[in-house]
């Protein structure tokens, strides 16, 4: 089944105590991103990845990190978790962007797959 | 102007009804939107890409006017289980990164 897997799927952490929260897929995506989702906010980028060794800040990249050393795992790091970083995770994949087209014209129904979320308190 | 606008809501509609949703967004060049449906607590999920020429699926209708920078979306006969937010969102910037509108929130009662 192709999926994007994240975990934990919930943490509570103190102030200044470095996390990973790791994301996986299963689909040979090339592209993946981080969002975070806050209330009246919405979704907002944090990192993305074009491709293995390739990656960019997003709208809020500020207070993380990411690497991509293989395809399939894309993990963000909050190297000292403050509590402004309390929020909604989720991790997303998808294929090339310029594939896009040629998917969508094969009425391929998912763009991007978002991982199952990530609720983080940071007290 | 914010890249991607959604009336916030919510919405609230008996079964049965028609509800529209709006969106507009601010790069002329973008080149792709969707409308997203997210559950609360969950992940958000594609509900249906938007074409130029308009494009239904079901009782969801989609549409684009590109000169006005607006898109929308039409749910007939609205079910229960069309509760949910639902999200404008563009592909757009140098990067080609899909941009998420706030969502709009939509509750049917029965």
């Amino acid at each position: 089944e192709a999926q994007v897997t994240q975990n934990p799927r919930y943490l509570i952490t103190v102030t200044g105590k470095k996390l990973t929260v790791t994301c996986s897929q299963n689909m040979n995506h090339e592209y993946m991103s981080w969002y975070r989702q806050d209330p009246g906010l919405g979704l907002r980028q944090i990192y993305y990845s074009m491709n293995v060794e390739v990656t960019d800040k997003g709208d809020v990249p500020e207070g993380y990190k990411v690497s991509r050393k293989e395809k399939r795992n894309f993990p963000l790091i909050l190297e000292s978790p403050s509590p402004n970083q309390t929020s909604l995770y989720f991790c997303a994949s998808s294929i090339k962007r310029r594939d896009l087209d040629f998917l969508r014209s094969l009425l391929a129904k998912n763009i991007q797959y978002f991982g199952a979320g990530t609720r983080l308190s940071v007290l | 102007r914010k890249e991607v606008e959604q009336d916030p809501g919510p919405f609230n509609v008996p079964e049965g009804a028609t509800v529209a949703f709006n969106c507009t967004y601010s790069n002329s060049a973008s080149q792709s939107f969707f409308w997203y449906r997210q559950d609360c607590r969950k992940e958000p999920k594609l509900l249906m890409s938007v074409y130029s020429s308009g494009n239904e699926d079901g009782r969801f209708t989609a549409q684009l006017n590109r000169a006005s920078q607006y898109i929308s979306l039409l749910i007939r006969d609205s079910k229960l289980s069309d509760s949910a937010t639902y999200l404008c969102v563009v592909k757009g910037g140098s990067q080609g990164n899909l941009i998420f509108g706030k969502g709009t929130k939509l509750s049917v009662k029965p």
